[in-house]
């Protein structure tokens, strides 16, 4: 069974930094677009940032471009996500989500979908 | 960017009805549209892909329609553990957008 278990999440000042880690388990890592989405309280899901398999594509919502960065390490199965100053507006659970990108004519929707791990942006 | 609505934002329903949520884009996806649903707390399930293939495991009570801009996520017979929140999204690039979501509540 496919498991995305996301950590990293807490409580952190505005202007500060948080680094989130997703772990991938029991498919080929490599092979896989990922992506992070949130969700404020009570609010809807919001698409964060995706990944290509290879790290070679990358890209950001609008309100995150320039303060968070994407990356993966291929070989430790593992996302990450290094949000830099951080606004109240950043507060949500975050997500990760296997899927995303087109290849061979298919396009690929959210097929697995990690717990989630709180972020706070509160002074 | 897409832009992705949904209607309605709330629908109020009983045990036994047929309900019907609809997702229009602001420019044509092809049939590249997803449905989850999610309960609060709980991660999002995927429901549909691809605009009206059912994922793995999700009963067939649970159809979708649609190709370009519109779409329709249709629930044949609600039963209890139908009422939650649906969202519709897009995946036609590496760019996601979500529709605002429906809230399926107990009339």
């Amino acid at each position: 069974e496919v498991q995305l278990v996301e950590s990293g999440g807490g409580l952190v000042k505005p202007g500060g930094s948080l680094r989130l880690s997703c772990a991938a388990s029991e498919f080929t890592f490599s092979a896989f677009s990922m992506n992070w989405v949130r969700q404020a309280p009570g609010k809807g899901l919001e698409w964060v940032s995706s990944i290509s398999g290879s790290g070679g594509y990358i890209n950001y919502a609008d309100s995150v471009k320039g303060r968070f960065t994407i990356s993966r390490d291929n070989a430790k199965n593992s996302l990450h996500l290094q949000m830099n100053s951080l606004r109240a507006e950043d507060t949500a659970v975050y997500y990760c989500a296997r899927g995303g990108g087109c290849s061979g004519g298919t396009c690929y929707s959210a097929d697995y979908w990690g717990q989630g791990t709180l972020v706070t942006v509160s002074s | 960017d897409i832009q992705m609505t949904q209607s309605p934002s709330t629908l109020s329903a009983s045990v036994g009805d047929r309900v019907t949520i609809t997702c229009r884009a602001s420019q044509s996806i092809s049939s590249w549209l997803a449905w989850y649903q999610q309960k609060p707390g709980i991660t999002p399930k995927l429901l549909i892909y691809k605009a009206s293939s059912l994922a793995s495991g999700v009963p067939s009570k649970f159809s979708g329609s649609g190709s370009g801009t519109e779409f329709t996520l249709t629930i044949s017979s609600l039963q209890p553990d139908d009422f939650a929140t649906y969202y519709c999204q897009q995946y036609n690039s590496y760019s996601w957008t979500f529709g605002q979501g429906t809230k399926v509540e107990i009339k």
